[in-house]
Parts: C-alpha cells; structure tokens; sequence
C-alpha cells in the first residue's frame, strides 16, 4: 500500500524565513508525486507533478524536488499570503489513486 | 470558467436522512473521483469513475452509492446518514493515459449530521 509522511505537521514562519517542507513515501513503482496547496474552506489546489528523482519545479517562491524516497517543498522568503496547508500524493503503477499525507500546515506571520 | 464544481457546498442534516452531492466537470476529462476529509484534514478517495464506469470502490459502507449520468457528473447518493458521515467530500477529475493525470480539485461540500 502507497504510503506519504509529511514533517513537520505545522509550522510557523516569519515574513521571508525561509523553510523547507518534507514528504517521505512508499511506494511499489512511483508513477507520480504531487503537491497541493489547501486553503481553509477550499478544494486542494494543484501546485506541481514530479516524475522522476533528481527532478525540479519552481512556481514563484515554491520550489519541489524529488529524490527516490521524498520530496522538498522550498518556501524562498515566504510572505504571508502563503499561509495554507500543503498536501503531498503520490501515485503507483496500476493505480488510479492518489495516497495523500495528512498536509504541512504554513503560517508566515507579518 | 473551466472548473470542477459541486453543489451544495454546505449540507446540515438529521440523522437517518439521505441526501445527494452533486459534481459537475467541464474540463474534458474522462475520470471523475469522490474523496472525504475528516476533521485532521486527511484526504481518502473513497470511489473512481472512468467513462462511466466504477474503477475504484475502497472500503466505504454501502449506504454511499456514487452514480455517474455522464462522463462530466459524479453524484454521491448517502442513505441513513450518520454523525460519523460529517465531514467535507471533494469532487475531482483527471484525464487518465497522459503525460500529466493530475487530478483537480472541487471546492468540496461541507456535511454537518445532528
């Protein structure tokens, strides 16, 4: 069975100090790992896709990289619209589901 | 706007009643998803559509009966709910056999049983 571990669980951030998030798995073939950011009160919104290890993707301060047992969420001097919680999943071979971890919830106070 | 939707977005009721959610895609996509999230914000999938047809059925009791009327509809029919059904139940979509797969999220539909 697919397995995601995030760490830490929540973390509080000042304006523009920089941190990483981690997301361990298990998994029998690795079709797919995926990063979601989660506001209160709304549907998971698509961050990134990262296929292979020693892949890289940036998306203004985010940057996600994955290695063949976990995956880093780098906030780069994170301001305080990104608070939210971020969700990891991945997706095996012969699976149309996603396993996702229970998130890295981020608040960046002014 | 290109989305995954869902109706109602909140759904306050007695227990032993039986209420529908209803999910609605129009990206073009050919796999429809039911995922819950309990109180610690855990995401489970508990049923798959593709073309119509159910791929995944995890270990949900029976008195959820997802129905799919099209390739752009997922429904979520819940018989005799109870108060361990609350929770937030989130449509989403795919296009499966593609480079990309990513699955995208509905804005979910808060349950609340009394």
């Amino acid at each position: 069975e697919d397995q995601v571990t995030q760490s830490p669980e929540a973390l509080r951030l000042q304006e523009g100090e920089s941190s990483s998030l981690n997301c361990s798995y298990t998994v029998s073939g690795l079709r797919g790992l995926f990063w979601y950011r989660q506001d209160p009160g709304k549907g998971p919104e698509f961050l990134f896709t990262l296929y292979s290890a020693g892949e890289e993707k940036e998306k203004e301060r985010l940057k996600a990289t994955l290695t063949k047992k976990e995956s880093f969420l780098h906030i780069t001097a994170p301001k305080p619209e990104d608070s939210a919680t971020y969700l990891c999943a991945v997706r095996s071979y012969g699976n149309n589901r996603l396993a996702f971890g229970k998130g890295n919830q981020v608040v960046v106070i002014p | 706007d290109t989305a995954v939707s869902q109706t109602p977005k909140y759904l306050v009721t007695q227990m032993g009643n039986d209420k529908s959610i209803k999910c609605e895609q129009n990206l073009g996509h050919d796999t429809m998803y039911w995922y819950k999230q309990d109180s610690k914000k855990f995401l489970k999938i508990m049923f798959s559509y593709n073309n119509k047809e159910l791929i995944i059925n995890e270990t949900v009791p029976n008195r959820f009966s997802p129905k799919s009327p099209d390739k752009a509809h997922l429904n979520l029919h819940i018989n005799s709910l109870e108060l361990g059904d609350s929770a937030v139940y989130f449509c989403a979509s795919s296009q499966v056999r593609t480079s990309e797969e990513t699955q995208y999220f509905g804005p979910g539909t808060r349950l609340l049983v009394l």
